[in-house]
């Protein structure tokens, strides 16, 4: 079946604009994760979502960063007011869950710039 | 807290030689350890899990609890091997904490 869908690929966007990041996980899949990937620095945890529970949000690096789960499956991440240190490669991950040695299925992520 | 280092930001080996990528871990429960691997252009993956206890692509990777690692080491390396490598953990609520990735080369 399809994979964990993200779109767009790119998005180029000027400093101090708000963008959307989409993801369309794997049907079925519970759990949704967002993580930032940046040249050296790896792969930095964002928010997590599992189920109907609250998502776990410990890793926004500030409350310029949101993001949704509507209806348990796509979820939108949102970075308002955008810096030039935002810019990266956001990768969304889904797996079946309340197995957590169940695998990541990642999307092909969104390379953010912010010029 | 939990924290994954990979020490190697960078590895190069030739083809056909030993391969080891290192990996150290810090968390107080019992952890789950797994590494994931990105090829040029391709999407982030799983490679294998330590509970699995498997072998995939001759890759293998023990849970040393003493050492807190999880070297993942292949005894002859090929040039498909060429990658990048992150050592993850999932500790507590279930959050999957990734180390900052070795690109391994394998030269010809």
């Amino acid at each position: 079946g399809a994979g964990v869908s993200q779109s767009p690929s790119n998005k180029v966007t000027e400093k101090g604009k708000d963008v959307e990041l989409r993801c369309d996980p794997i049907s079925g899949h519970t759990a949704l994760y967002w993580y930032r990937q940046s040249l050296g620095q790896g792969l930095e945890f964002l928010i997590y979502f599992q189920g109907n529970s609250a998502p776990d949000k410990s890793g926004l690096p500030s409350d310029r960063f949101s993001a949704e789960r509507t209806g348990g499956s796509v979820s939108t991440l949102t970075i308002q007011r955008t810096q030039q240190e935002d810019s990266a490669v956001y990768l969304c991950a889904s797996s079946l869950d309340p197995n957590r040695a169940s695998p990541l299925h990642f999307g092909n992520g969104t390379r953010l710039t912010v010029t | 807290a939990q924290r994954v280092t990979q020490p190697e930001k960078l590895l190069s080996v030739f083809k056909g030689a030993p391969v080891e990528l290192k990996c150290n871990y810090s968390y107080s429960g019992s952890p789950e350890l797994f590494w994931y691997v990105q090829y040029s252009r391709q999407r982030l993956q799983l490679l294998l899990r330590h509970i699995s206890r498997e072998s995939i692509k001759g890759f293998t990777a023990d849970l040393n609890k003493g050492e807190t690692s999880f070297h993942l080491k292949k005894p002859f390396a090929q040039e498909e091997d060429s990658a990048m490598y992150y050592c993850a953990l999932v500790g507590s609520a279930r959050q999957l904490t990734f180390g900052s990735g070795t690109q391994l080369t394998v030269l010809p």
